[in-house]
């Protein structure tokens, strides 16, 4: 079993929907989660940030940590073609600052 | 957030030559930064952690003598890629961080072709 599993997709979407990202994990010491996106041939850029279980929320972006469930989400309300990338989940726990990726999911928004 | 740079942003070499990659923070110290691979439609790759004034700590598979990392300030690293051939073109994107569990924020990324 990967230490993480991200639906490679692709997912495509109309404008104005609402876009549900998700990551399970196996390793019950990763305690910082973060989402991160990316266009194509350019460097990922953090959205979400978030220490331990619980919702963060921004803009039209929320993250969610279910620590039990070895579960996180990304939710992207009102959905825009601007918003079509790669979408990261990332984590990390321990004594290190590594980070350990999941594949991406390429989300489209057709306008 | 803060900001990393990342030069060139695009580099062709012929093969045999050696090619440098710049990462800067420039807003912040980055005490540590680390260099990632990424082949299409693929996830980013470890390749080595490189911790200011200290030799840099290579993942498994990735050869040290070929990607040799130096990290001389709290603000710059460097990725040089010697003897390049072929089968190292690939997009090359280096990250930077100020301590265990902050944010990690990345360049723009280098892509490398080598003829």
């Amino acid at each position: 079993q990967k230490e993480v599993e991200q639906d490679p997709g692709p997912l495509s979407v109309p404008e104005g929907a609402i876009v549900s990202l998700n990551c399970t994990y196996s390793n019950s010491a990763f305690q910082y989660f973060m989402w991160y996106r990316q266009y194509s041939r350019k460097g990922p850029e953090l959205l979400m940030y978030t220490y331990s279980s619980g919702n963060k929320e921004d803009g039209r972006f929320t993250a969610q940590v279910d620590k039990s469930s070895k579960y996180i989400s990304l939710f992207i309300r009102d959905s825009q073609p601007s918003d079509s990338a790669t979408y990261l989940c990332a984590m990390s726990g321990g004594s290190n600052y590594k980070l350990t990726f999941g594949k991406g999911t390429l989300l489209t928004v057709n306008p | 957030g803060a900001v990393v740079s990342q030069h060139p942003s695009r580099v062709i070499c012929k093969s045999g030559t050696s090619v440098k990659i710049e990462c800067r923070s420039l807003d912040f110290q980055a005490t540590t930064m680390f260099w990632y691979r990424q082949f299409p439609k693929q996830s980013l790759m470890l390749m080595a952690t490189s911790n200011e004034g200290s030799k840099a700590t290579y993942e498994q598979g990735v050869e040290k003598d070929k990607f040799l990392i130096n990290h001389a300030s709290l603000t710059l690293s460097t990725l040089t890629v010697t003897s390049a051939h072929p089968e190292d073109s690939s997009f090359y994107i280096c990250s930077a961080s100020t301590g265990i569990g902050e944010k990690l924020f990345f360049g723009s990324g280098t892509q490398l072709s080598v003829l």
